[in-house]
C-alpha cells in the first residue's frame, strides 16, 4: 500500500484562484516532498519540508506539515493555466535514507 | 547540459519478448531508481541502486531485472515473466541514497506497450 495519499484526486479551478491539495501518510518520516508531473512527462521536484518544520514557502507555493496528524498540504496561490498538472507527495521512511514512497497524486486543472 | 535521459520515449513489443529500457545520468549521482506508473496512479518502486555494482529490489521487482556496471547507467529489463508490462517507466537519480533530505531528479520516461 502507498505511504502517501493525496486528496482530492482531481481539482478544477479558474485561473487566479488558489488550489489546495492534501497528503496523508502512515508512518514516521524524515521529510516530505512535493513533485509536479505534466502529462506524459517526468516528475519535477517542487519543495521539501523536513519533519521538524511546520511551514515552507517557495514563490507561489506554500507547504505545511503536521506530523501529529501525519498530513501535509500544498497551496498554490494565484493559479495559472500553466499550473495544470498532477501533483504528488512523496515521503521517505524514517532512517531508511532517500527511499521515497509516492501517493496517487492530485490532478489539477486550471481553466483560463 | 546536465540531466537524466531515458530512451526511447515510446517502445512497442510483442508479448513474450524481453525489452531493455535505457537510463543515463550525467549528474554524478550515486543513487538511481526505477519506477513504474500506471494510468492515473502514483509511482511504484521497481529497483534501486545506491552504488555501482549493487542494487536492491523495490516494491514490485518481480518480472524485472537491472544492472549497474557504471555510475552513469542503470538499464531496466522487462522480462517475459512480467505479467502486465504495459506502463510508463520513470528513472530517477539522487545525490546519495542513504542521506536524508535529497530530492530525486527524474528522466522524461519511457512508455512501454506490450501486445
Amino acid at each position: 500500500s502507498q505511504q502517501g495519499e493525496e486528496d482530492p484526486q482531481a481539482l478544477s479551478i479558474q485561473e487566479g484562484e488558489n488550489a489546495t491539495m492534501n497528503c496523508s501518510y502512515k508512518t514516521s518520516i524524515n521529510n516530505l516532498q512535493w513533485y509536479r508531473q505534466n502529462s506524459g512527462r517526468g516528475l519535477v521536484h517542487l519543495i521539501l519540508i523536513r519533519s521538524n518544520e511546520r511551514e515552507k514557502h517557495s514563490g507561489r507555493l506554500r507547504v505545511t506539515l503536521d506530523t501529529s496528524k501525519k498530513s501535509s498540504s500544498l497551496l498554490i496561490t494565484a493559479s495559472r493555466a500553466a499550473d495544470t498538472a498532477s501533483y504528488f507527495c512523496a515521503t521517505d521512511k524514517y532512517n531508511a535514507g532517500n527511499m521515497l514512497t509516492f501517493g496517487g497524486g492530485t490532478r489539477l486543472m486550471v481553466k483560463p | 547540459d546536465g540531466g537524466i535521459t531515458q530512451s526511447p520515449k515510446y517502445l512497442f513489443r510483442k508479448e513474450g519478448q524481453n525489452v531493455t529500457l535505457s537510463c543515463e545520468q550525467n549528474l554524478n549521482h550515486d543513487a538511481m531508481y526505477w519506477y513504474r506508473q500506471d494510468p492515473g496512479q502514483g509511482l511504484r518502486l521497481i529497483y534501486y541502486s545506491q552504488i555501482v555494482n549493487d542494487f536492491q529490489k523495490g516494491d514490485i521487482a518481480e518480472g524485472y531485472s537491472v544492472s549497474r556496471e557504471k555510475k552513469e547507467s542503470f538499464p531496466l529489463t522487462v522480462t517475459s515473466a512480467q505479467k502486465n508490462p504495459t506502463a510508463f517507466y520513470l528513472c530517477a537519480s539522487s545525490t546519495q541514497a542513504l542521506a536524508e533530505h535529497y530530492e530525486q531528479y527524474f528522466g522524461p520516461g519511457t512508455r512501454l506497450t506490450v501486445t
